[in-house]
C-alpha cells in the first residue's frame, strides 16, 4: 500500500491565483480529512469527509473547498490564494479504530 | 467545542533522562487521545493513543495517563534517546463522530 499520498510537494502561488492540492489513499478508509499546520500553531482541521459524496466543513473552512467523488480521493481547493493560506497542508484517512494515518505534505507559499 | 492545551512548548533532556510532556482539555465528553510524534519535515506519526475508559497504557518506553476527574492527559517517555527529538501532539476527540482537537505541540530536543 502507498497509504496517503499527496501532489504537489511544493508550490508558490501568487496573490489571487487558484490551485487544487490532491489527497489520494489506497486503505479503502471512509474518512478522509485536510489540516494546515502554521508554525507553532499544530494542526487546524479545513475540511472532512465521512464518505464520498459527503463533505463538511472543519475549523478554518473559508477560502478552501472540497470534493469527494470517490473513496480514494479528497482534492483541496484554493480560490483567491491570500498571503494568510501560506502554509503546510496535510490530508488524512482514519482507520475504523481512529488511527490518522497523514500524507507528506505540500508546502504552499503566497506571494 | 473542545479546546487543547499542551505544556511545555519547549522541553529539553539529556539522553537517558525521562520527558513529560501534559495536555489539558475543556470538553468532558471527550473520549479520545492520542500523541502523534512529528520529525523535521516529515509528516505527523501516531506513537500512542488511550480512551477514556483507561487510566494508563505503555509501549515500550512511552506511556501515556489519563485523569478524567481533572480533564488531563500527560505522555511520558523514559530513557529518551537522541531519535526521540521531534514535536509531539496531542489531541482530543469528542464523540464517535467528532474530529481531532489538536494542541500546539512540544518541541523535545535529546542531547547526547
Amino acid at each position: 500500500n502507498a497509504g496517503v499520498t499527496q501532489t504537489p510537494k511544493f508550490r508558490i502561488l501568487k496573490i489571487g491565483q487558484s490551485m487544487t492540492l490532491q489527497c489520494t489513499q489506497d486503505m479503502n478508509h471512509n474518512y478522509m480529512y485536510w489540516y494546515r499546520q502554521d508554525p507553532g500553531m499544530g494542526l487546524k482541521l479545513i475540511y472532512y469527509s465521512v464518505g464520498a459524496g459527503i463533505t463538511d466543513k472543519g475549523e478554518v473552512p473559508n477560502g478552501y473547498n472540497v470534493s469527494r467523488s470517490t473513496t480514494e480521493d479528497f482534492p483541496l481547493r484554493l480560490e483567491l490564494a491570500a498571503p494568510s493560506q501560506t502554509s503546510v497542508y496535510f490530508c488524512a484517512s482514519m482507520t475504523s479504530t481512529d488511527t490518522q494515518y497523514f500524507g507528506p505534505g505540500t508546502r504552499l507559499t503566497v506571494l | 467545542g473542545e479546546n487543547v492545551e499542551q505544556h511545555p512548548s519547549t522541553l529539553s533532556v539529556q539522553e537517558g533522562d525521562s520527558a513529560v510532556i501534559k495536555c489539558t482539555y475543556s470538553d468532558s465528553a471527550s473520549n479520545y487521545f492520542p500523541w502523534y510524534k512529528q520529525e523535521l519535515g516529515k509528516r505527523p506519526q501516531l506513537i500512542i493513543d488511550i480512551r477514556s475508559n483507561v487510566g494508563e497504557k505503555k509501549d515500550q518506553r512511552i506511556a501515556v495517563t489519563l485523569n478524567k476527574t481533572a480533564k488531563h492527559f500527560s505522555l511520558h517517555i523514559t530513557e529518551t534517546q537522541p531519535e526521540d527529538s521531534a514535536v509531539y501532539f496531542c489531541a482530543a476527540r469528542t464523540g464517535s463522530q467528532g474530529n481531532l482537537i489538536f494542541g500546539k505541540g512540544t518541541k523535545l530536543s535529546v542531547k547526547p
